[in-house]
């Protein structure tokens, strides 16, 4: 069975231009979560969709910040446009059910995105 | 609010040594205790967990056991091997309120030879 799969692994962009970041649950989990790390800090959340539906987007950081998941699948985040603060890895999860004690998140390798 | 507070690294030790990674937590309520790990060029893998008070989660060698009446969750570990070098991360899931992993700022284990 496919994990969770995130695209790209690694992007490098400039200050000012578009970066969109593709994360593909596991086939069937319907909350997906989108989480970041910037150099050294925690690992903080940004939002969780269940099914297509936005459950909670209190860890978006600003309106540059734009989560799509049409039609319940897979989700894209588009930073728009980039910061150098925006620097870090964006880690995509994904869960059958809402990850109480015997739910696992199952988290994908994380695309590392570098604002220069 | 909720947090969770890990001791800073990197953490350097040399093989078969004994591991300890200090992790406290402040939430309301009775979360669920986690600690991932991020091996180099990999995604964060759950490593352990414990879901009520006095609950030890263990895999691989490492154990912690969930105190409430410290509010710890201490990953430890008797004898660690160079295959261990990685960061890890503890994280809290709060059961009330928006639900989502709450997670520390990782600490990165070396393991020399």
């Amino acid at each position: 069975e496919a994990g969770v799969t995130q695209f790209p692994s690694h992007s490098v962009i400039e200050k000012g231009q578009t970066v969109t970041l593709r994360c593909d649950p596991i086939s069937g989990h319907d909350n997906l979560y989108w989480y970041r790390r910037v150099m050294g800090k925690e690992i903080k959340f940004l939002l969780h969709f269940v099914k297509e539906s936005k459950q909670d987007e209190s860890g978006m950081p600003n309106n540059r910040f734009l989560a799509e998941r049409t039609g319940g699948t897979y989700s894209t985040l588009k930073v728009q446009p980039a910061e150098l603060e925006d620097s870090g890895v964006y880690f995509c999860a994904s869960s059958q059910g809402v990850g109480r004690k015997g739910n696992t998140i199952y988290f994908g390798e994380g695309s590392w995105l570098t604002v220069v | 609010g909720n947090s969770v507070t890990q001791m800073e690294g990197p953490v350097t030790l040399s093989e078969e040594a004994f591991l300890t990674i200090n992790c406290t937590y402040t939430a309301t309520g009775y979360p669920s205790l986690f600690w991932y790990v991020q091996y180099p060029g990999e995604g964060l893998q759950l490593l352990l967990k414990a879901t009520k008070a006095d609950d030890k989660g263990s895999n691989k060698g490492f154990e912690a056991t969930y105190r409430k009446e410290t509010t710890s969750f201490h990953l430890e570990k008797g004898s660690v091997q160079v295959s261990d070098s990685a960061v890890y991360f503890c994280a809290l899931w709060a059961n009330t309120g928006f639900q989502k992993l709450v997670f520390g700022t990782g600490t990165r284990l070396l393991v020399s030879p």
